[in-house]
């Protein structure tokens, strides 16, 4: 596609209920970020694909996060056990070699809210 | 840990008057990004700056680097009520400082331009 696209754009989820969220990142692009962004605040880094692997998982906030990236294209981020202080809204951002600068192109984000 | 601190948190000014912000931190960056985000969207990258004292401009929108590569600044020239949305500034720092290390983002500078 044109640009990252995530999905869903809004996702309320009940309290202990697994969430996974999507993200298709710019074709061609081999480096894939994930972030969180709370309200007011900026942007807390997740974690970073180069390809399919993820060289450092520890910006995840805790064991029940994880993500994966297959055939270096899509990514999902899941969250178990979901919490209300997941609630946040979840940035994907692809580059093109992920190098410090080379611009990292955002999704629109998924909105979490677990009540 | 690195930190960047973005000051004010919030700006509300009229069309047409000039405005800085500012993007703090006592650690070096290789990099520093600059970001505008508008509500429900992702961030879009305005500019990155690499050089001590380098200053780029775009536009109305005039970017600093400080010498030492520990703050930036943007500056803006006869706001209009478009520029509106939330300014982040964002530190790239190692050798693949915006990849494997992620960007480290400042909390944001919510900017309003009122007609």
């Amino acid at each position: 596609g044109a640009g990252v696209s995530q999905s869903p754009s809004n996702k309320v989820t009940e309290k202990g209920k697994d969430v996974e969220l999507r993200c298709d990142p710019i074709s061609g692009h081999t480096a894939l970020y994930w972030y969180r962004q709370s309200l007011g605040q900026g942007l807390e880094f997740l974690i970073y694909f180069q390809g399919n692997s993820a060289p450092d998982k520890s910006g995840l906030p805790s064991d029940r996060f994880s993500a994966e990236r297959t055939g270096g294209s899509v990514s999902t981020l899941t969250i178990q056990r979901t919490q209300q202080e997941d609630s946040a809204v979840y940035l994907c951002a692809s580059s093109l070699d992920g190098r410090w600068n080379t611009e990292a192109f955002f999704g629109q984000g998924t909105r979490l809210t677990v009540v | 840990t690195q930190l960047l601190e973005q000051s004010p948190q919030f700006l509300s000014i009229q069309e047409g008057e000039n405005l800085t912000v500012y993007c703090n931190s006592s650690s070096v960056f290789s990099s520093l990004q600059w970001y505008r985000q508008e509500p429900g969207e992702g961030p879009v990258l305005l500019v990155t700056v690499v050089t001590g004292g380098e200053v780029k401009k775009l536009k109305r929108l005039t970017f600093q680097f400080g010498d030492a590569r520990k703050d930036s600044s943007l500056h803006i020239t006869a706001a209009q009520p478009g520029d509106t949305g939330l300014y982040l500034c964002a530190g790239g720092s190692g050798d693949s400082g915006g990849g494997a290390d992620g960007l480290t983002f400042g909390k944001g500078t919510h900017l309003i331009i009122q007609p």
